[in-house]
């Protein structure tokens, strides 16, 4: 059975970064995909973007091309998200999800527990 | 990008009865579409993959049907703990999600 285990809740300033980790157990983490979905307060699910570790394959959402980071270290079978310049609007749940690559993009299956990013002055 | 529209946003009904969910892409997502189930504080769950496909340990009460446009999740038979708010996914053109319906008794 694999586990997805995000790092733990962050307050950050506005302006500032935050990185947030995943790591992956029970279960294969290089060959399949791993991306980032986040969840604002009482809204709904948007990908963000995500990765594919074997290959070093980023793919990012339009709306955070410019601020966001996704790497995977195959070591030690962590997925890695940064996300710069934050504003009070990143506010958010996010969530790694892991998922099988297939000829028409990721078929995502497997979510951590979530990390609770709370952007405030 | 594909916007998904769920429909009802809201669905009342009682154990033991049945639940159809609608979830219509604005233009053809072939079979890749998901749905989720989500509860409170929790992280959303696989239910069903490529419009039809049960995932691991889903329940047989749980079935995906439709093509292209439009999808239907349903709920045979409901269970007390299957009131929560179910998504719909597609990944045929990036990756976006439906706005949710809440299913509550």
């Amino acid at each position: 059975q694999v586990q997805l285990v995000q790092s733990g809740a962050e307050v950050k300033k506005p302006g500032s970064s935050v990185k947030v980790s995943c790591k992956v157990s029970g279960g294969s983490f290089s060959n399949y995909g791993m991306n980032w979905v986040r969840q604002a307060p009482g809204q709904g699910l948007e990908w963000m973007g995500g990765i594919i570790p074997i290959y070093g394959a980023t793919n990012y959402a339009q709306k955070f091309q410019a601020r966001l980071t996704v790497a995977a270290d195959e070591s030690t079978s962590t997925a890695l998200m940064e996300l710069n310049s934050l504003r009070s609007e990143d506010t958010a749940m996010y969530y790694c999800v892991r998922g099988v690559v297939t000829t028409r993009g990721i078929r995502f299956d497997s979510w951590g527990q979530g990390t609770l990013v709370t952007v405030s002055s | 990008e594909i916007v998904l529209t769920q429909s009802p946003a809201t669905l009342s009904l009682s154990p033991g009865e049945r639940a159809t969910l609608s979830c219509r892409a604005s233009q053809s997502v072939s079979s890749y579409l998901a749905w989720y189930q989500q509860k409170p504080g929790q992280a959303p769950r696989l239910l069903i993959y490529d419009a039809s496909n049960r995932a691991t340990g889903i329940p047989a009460r749980f079935s995906g049907g439709g093509s292209g446009t439009d999808f239907t999740l349903t709920i045979s038979s409901l269970e007390p703990e299957d009131f929560a708010v179910y998504y719909c996914q597609q990944r045929s053109d990036s990756y976006t999600f439906g706005q949710g319906t809440k299913l509550e008794i």
